[in-house]
């Protein structure tokens, strides 16, 4: 079984500052990582995946984030925020031998502020 | 638009009834995914159809069942609807059953009991 905790439940930030959130999990199994966003009344929109490799992982919108197996980690980060980042983001794992589903963290609200 | 459609948007009924959600996978996916996201339980895995066939189940009620047709398109089953089950279901397709195949998320369809 694995689980994801997300640290922040929300973080407010102003424009143009720099971001990180906290994304931990837990799994007795490989998984594979993703950071999915959701703008508010759509559905989710993949941000970044790790599947192998680079540990350093760059996705859309200028979203990077780096896998810390050591730590179990998988922080999303972003050095300069737009108040068009103001969304929920949500960590998921899937295990690599066999579950395909996703499971997720609880969320982290980021609040981008002028 | 991530080619993913759910109907409908918006549901309302009263505590139990039963109700029928409907998605329709990208062209060409043959994996259909089913989630609950809700204030209390967050986003979580309901149940995964491959090509016509139940896959893997995650934490799905008794009360609910799903199906996959041969055109692929899929249908979501809530009975005996409860205050509890108001939530909002996403359906997300994948062109395979692998765990580093991304998903892609319908806009969702909100359900209210009341």
């Amino acid at each position: 079984a694995q689980s994801v905790t997300q640290l922040d439940s929300q973080v407010p930030v102003f424009e143009e500052a720099p971001v990180e959130l906290r994304c931990n999990y837990s799994s007795s199994v490989s998984v594979y990582l993703f950071w999915y966003v959701q703008y508010p009344n759509q559905g989710l929109q993949l941000l970044l995946k790790y599947l192998s490799g680079s540990t350093l992982v760059k996705g859309i919108n200028g979203f990077e984030a780096e896998f810390n197996k050591s730590q179990t980690s998988f922080h999303l980060r972003k050095p300069s925020v737009h108040i068009s980042d103001t969304a929920e983001y949500f960590c998921a794992v899937s295990d690599r031998a066999g579950r395909r589903a996703l499971t997720f963290g609880s969320g982290t609200r980021l609040q981008v502020q002028p | 638009d991530s080619g993913v459609t759910q109907t409908p948007k918006h549901l309302i009924t009263a505590t139990g009834q039963r109700v029928t959600l409907r998605c329709s996978p990208r062209s060409g996916d043959l994996s259909v995914y089913w989630y609950q996201q809700s204030l209390d339980q967050g986003l979580q895995f309901l149940i995964q159809y491959y090509n016509g066939e139940e896959r893997a189940k995650g934490n799905i009620l008794e009360r609910f069942s799903a199906q996959q047709f041969p055109d692929l398109h899929s249908e979501l089953n809530l009975s005996s609807l409860e205050l509890g089950d108001s939530a909002l279901y996403f359906c997300a397709s994948s062109g395979r059953t692998g765990p580093m195949d991304e998903q892609y998320f319908g806009p969702g369809t909100r359900l209210t009991v009341t």
